[in-house]
């Protein structure tokens, strides 16, 4: 049972380049999310998926895009990378339906280290 | 908005002692709190979860109370293990939202 799938593992671009982050989760969950953890910072939420076909702006959106393929794949797409983006970032799934998380604990992946320099 | 705030310092403790961390908020209490662990490298594992009707909840060597009139959690470890160590983190379920993550707390468990 693989869970919360993140590709890559880790990258590193140069100010401008673009790239999507991948995210698959096969325990038929409906919620996903996308999060970045910086120091100091704690978790922040980038964009969620409340279902499939939906998608929301979270608490730190801006420079990113997000696109619900279906309801296992949740990806994020940096379209021009900062030095700013350079973080850890985290895609989560939970089994709650809609903007309330409820009885529904988070399920994470191990993460995507990003560098932009 | 809602803040959350977990002690930034890192809890130092002997093995076999309990290790207890606080988690505060501000303004409404939330619907849930949700206690997650973190190793360096990983991804946060989900470990309790406690409503706010709930005073106390248990899961092996893990306990979780929730105290509404002081707006604050606390997350106990009894019988401590060097395997315990790592960054727990709180979450904030307001019950109409998202979930909102304290920043965390470090704890070290020596031998």
């Amino acid at each position: 049972n693989a869970g919360v799938t993140q590709t890559p593992k880790f990258q590193v671009l140069k100010t401008g380049q673009s790239m999507t982050l991948q995210c698959a989760q096969d325990m038929n969950h409906n919620s996903m999310y996308w999060y970045r953890q910086d120091p100091g910072m704690g978790l922040r939420l980038i964009y969620y998926s409340a279902s499939e076909g939906t998608t929301d702006k979270g608490e730190v959106p801006n420079g990113y895009n997000v696109s619900r393929l279906n309801k296992r794949e949740f990806s994020l797409r940096l379209e021009s990378a900062a030095p700013s983006q350079t973080s850890v970032y985290f895609c989560a799934s939970s089994e709650g339906q809609g903007t309330f998380s409820y009885n529904s604990p988070l399920h994470f992946g191990n993460g995507t280290r990003l560098t932009v320099t | 908005s809602q803040k959350i705030e977990q002690n930034s310092e890192a809890l130092n403790i002997q093995e076999g002692k309990t290790a207890t961390l606080t988690c505060n908020y501000t303004n409404y209490s939330p619907a849930y709190l949700q206690w997650y662990r973190q190793d360096p490298g990983r991804g946060p594992v989900f470990l309790l979860l406690i409503r706010e009707n709930e005073k106390e909840k248990r899961k092996e060597r893990l306990k979780v109370t929730f105290d509404t009139t002081l707006k604050q959690s606390l997350f106990h470890i009894t019988a401590s293990q060097p395997a315990d160590s790592a960054t727990y983190l709180c979450a904030l379920d307001m019950g109409y939202s998202t979930l909102t993550f304290g920043k965390g707390t470090m704890l070290l468990v020596s031998p």
